[in-house]
């Protein structure tokens, strides 16, 4: 079985500022671990994934994420937002051989200016 | 190169009534999902396409709803009698290969709004 949280409906950040999506996700085996983003009608894009290797994964647009085995987690950061990173951000999970993702409801980003 | 394409983008329709949403995958991946999306709620999986294999139809709600891929490329889905809680945005995805570490590519999808 395989799950994610994702713990917040919605982050507000001012622009400039670092920020943080979070992540957490159970499952039964390795972990595959993947942040989409979704802009205002529009269909979701890849930002980027965890397969195996280095905890810190880089990704499009300036995002990064860590994997954290012993938290469950993989939050998704940025060091500094961009009004144009408001949008819905979904978190998704693969395990066990299943090749259908498990996604989170989704955190939506507001960035203030 | 296209991506993963949708038709319609908008479909309004009247209860009880026939509906069919196209998906064109990225030529040449194997792997192609549906999701129903509702306002304000996560990604709701319906059915899994990967290849010749038979697909995974555990996300489907009910038995109105059916989907096919023909030719390992273009995949329909398709609601019969329609119900208000029909009323979605209809997202199709692909990826290539069986590799577990595969993202999906998604389209823009498409709502459909059920009167």
């Amino acid at each position: 079985a395989q799950s994610v949280a994702q713990p917040e409906d919605q982050v507000n950040v001012a622009e400039g500022n670092p920020l943080t999506v979070k992540c957490t996700y159970s499952v039964s085996g390795n972990p595959y671990l993947f942040w989409y983003v979704q802009y205002p009608n529009r269909g979701l894009q890849f930002l980027l994934k965890y397969i195996t290797g280095d905890n810190l994964v880089k990704g499009s647009y300036g995002f990064e994420a860590e994997f954290n085995k012993s938290q469950t987690s993989f939050h998704l950061k940025k060091p500094s937002a961009l009004v144009s990173d408001s949008a819905l951000y979904f978190c998704a999970v693969k395990s066990g051989g299943s090749y259908i993702p498990t996604f989170g409801r989704g955190t939506s980003l507001i960035v203030h200016p | 190169g296209a991506g993963v394409s949708q038709s319609p983008s908008n479909k309004v329709t009247e209860k009880g009534k026939d509906v069919e949403l196209r998906c064109d995958p990225i030529s040449g991946h194997t792997a192609l999902y549906w999701y129903r999306q509702s306002l304000g709620q996560g990604l709701e999986f319906l059915i899994y396409f990967q290849g010749n294999s038979a697909p995974d139809k555990s996300g489907l709600p009910s038995d109105r709803f059916s989907a096919e891929r023909t030719g390992g490329s273009v995949s329909t889905l398709t609601i019969q009698r329609t119900q208000q809680e029909d009323s979605a945005v209809y997202l199709c995805a692909s990826s290539s290969g069986v590799a577990m570490g595969n993202e999906q590519f998604f389209g823009p999808g498409t709502r459909l709004t059920v009167l």
